[in-house]
């Protein structure tokens, strides 16, 4: 079974700084999605970005970027320039390829923006 | 772009009482639909693998009997809580993904049902 791994329940940063959340997944797969999610308060799922596995480049969503490695099965999102709407809690998710296919998601880190 | 509606957003009910929620892809059809349970200050977890008509896959401890999953047309899946009790008090969220290769997974906004 896939696993996804959040160390950081918590975090902080001053606005306009950079920050970097932590995810590690665990699988067997080689064709796999990789998401991070945003639940501010309204608790909205908010899809971020998005990584395919079979892609080496990561991906960049304006302000939110990715650092993807796949051998060390490690997936960090890094928020630039951070605003306080950016505050919320961040799920790191996996997905195998397919349609059918549920997401598997961490624990969460709680990123406070502070002003 | 795609968008789920989930409804009721909330709800009360007392210990008891059977609670539907209902979940459906307004512009787009979905095959599959997945129902996740939140916790407060937890994560999803998943519940149910909901098929257009089939039967609900359910997660190891969620009880099929107590949790009905109906998913009769390709745009409305309902999730109904039976016979519901305080312990059932929790965030329930749908997801459905189009029936097209790659499709992102889309998101309700979620039900808040407390059992008093």
């Amino acid at each position: 079974a896939q696993t996804v791994t959040q160390s950081q329940p918590e975090m902080s940063v001053q606005e306009a700084e950079t920050v970097t959340l932590s995810c590690t997944y665990d699988t067997s797969e080689n064709n796999y999605y990789l998401f991070w999610y945003k639940q501010p308060p309204s608790r909205q799922m908010i899809l971020v970005i998005r990584q395919e596995a079979y892609k080496q480049q990561n991906a960049t969503e304006n302000r939110f970027s990715v650092n993807f490695q796949k051998a060390a099965k490690s997936f960090s999102l890094k928020i630039s320039d951070s605003q306080l709407g950016d505050t919320a809690m961040y799920f790191c998710a996996f997905s195998m390829s397919g349609g059918n296919t549920p997401l598997v998601f961490g624990k969460g880190t709680r990123l406070s923006v502070i002003a | 772009g795609a968008v789920v509606s989930q409804h009721p957003s909330r709800v009360i009910c007392k210990s008891g009482t059977s609670v539907k929620i209902e979940c459906r892809s307004l512009d787009f059809q979905a095959t599959t639909m997945f129902w996740y349970r939140q916790f407060p200050k937890q994560s999803l977890m998943l519940m149910a693998t909901s098929n257009e008509g089939s039967k609900a896959t359910y997660e190891q401890g969620v009880e099929k009997d107590k949790f009905l999953i109906n998913h009769a047309s390709l745009t409305l899946s309902t999730l109904t809580v039976t016979s519901a009790h305080p312990e059932d008090s929790s965030f329930y969220i749908c997801s459905a993904r189009a029936a097209v290769y790659n499709s992102p997974l889309h998101f309700g906004n979620g039900t808040r049902l407390t059992v008093t």
